[in-house]
């Protein structure tokens, strides 16, 4: 089992540019979420999703959206990318709303 | 407003001492306190939790405590090995409701 996987690893944006990343689980789980962690903010929730076709916004929503269209998948993305959106990003799955599995995490910088 | 704090950014401790990691939380409808460690460079792993009708759990060297009348929770490592050396995050979840996390620890453990 792979777990959950995160494409891709790094990536550098210029101010305005859009992109998507990718979160992949192979267990199952019905719960996805992605969050966003900057130094001294700890993991922030930015949306989640509760099963295949539902989402909903966590703390930090802004400047984001997502979708989930097939139940291993969660897709998060940025249409206009903006420096403070430079942070990593970790991608998390769970069979209910406690314990998670998180993602290796995506390294984004936004120029 | 913070739902659950850790207080401490870092804490050096020596190998073979205990390290207590710090936990409090405002909201007194929680019912499930985790705590999960990350290394840099990695995603956050889950390491122990803990129910709010228990005031202790164990698990090999690490046992969390909960003290729901001063809504605090404490982690503690005996012994503490160098490879303990990580970021340790609170979280808090209520019911239908995502995880709540506190900003990091971050433990050193000295040789």
């Amino acid at each position: 089992n792979a777990g959950v996987t995160q494409t891709p690893k790094f990536r550098v944006l210029k101010t305005g540019q859009s992109m998507t990343l990718l979160c992949a689980q192979d267990m199952n789980h019905e719960y996805m979420y992605w969050y966003r962690q900057d130094p001294g903010m700890g993991l922030r929730l930015i949306h989640y999703s509760v099963g295949e076709g539902t989402t909903a916004k966590g703390e930090v929503p802004d400047g984001y959206n997502v979708s989930r269209l097939k139940k291993q998948n969660f897709l998060l993305g940025l249409e206009s990318a903006a420096p403070s959106q430079t942070s990593v990003y970790f991608c998390a799955s769970s069979y209910v709303y406690n314990e998670q599995f998180f993602g290796p995490g995506t390294r984004l910088t936004v120029l | 407003d913070q739902q659950v704090k850790q207080n401490s950014p870092s804490l050096s401790v020596q190998e073979g001492r205990i390290s207590i990691l710090n936990c409090d939380y405002t909201n007194s409808m929680f019912d499930y306190f985790l705590w999960y460690k990350k290394y840099p460079a990695e995603g956050p792993t889950f390491l122990i939790s803990i129910s709010s009708i228990k005031d202790k759990n164990e698990d090999g060297r690490f046992t969390v405590f909960l003290n729901k009348s001063a809504k605090h929770l404490s982690l503690h490592i005996v012994p503490s090995q160098p490879g303990d050396s990580a970021v340790y995050f609170c979280a808090a979840s209520r019911g239908n409701t995502p995880l709540v996390f506190g900003k990091g620890t971050r433990l050193s453990v000295i040789a």
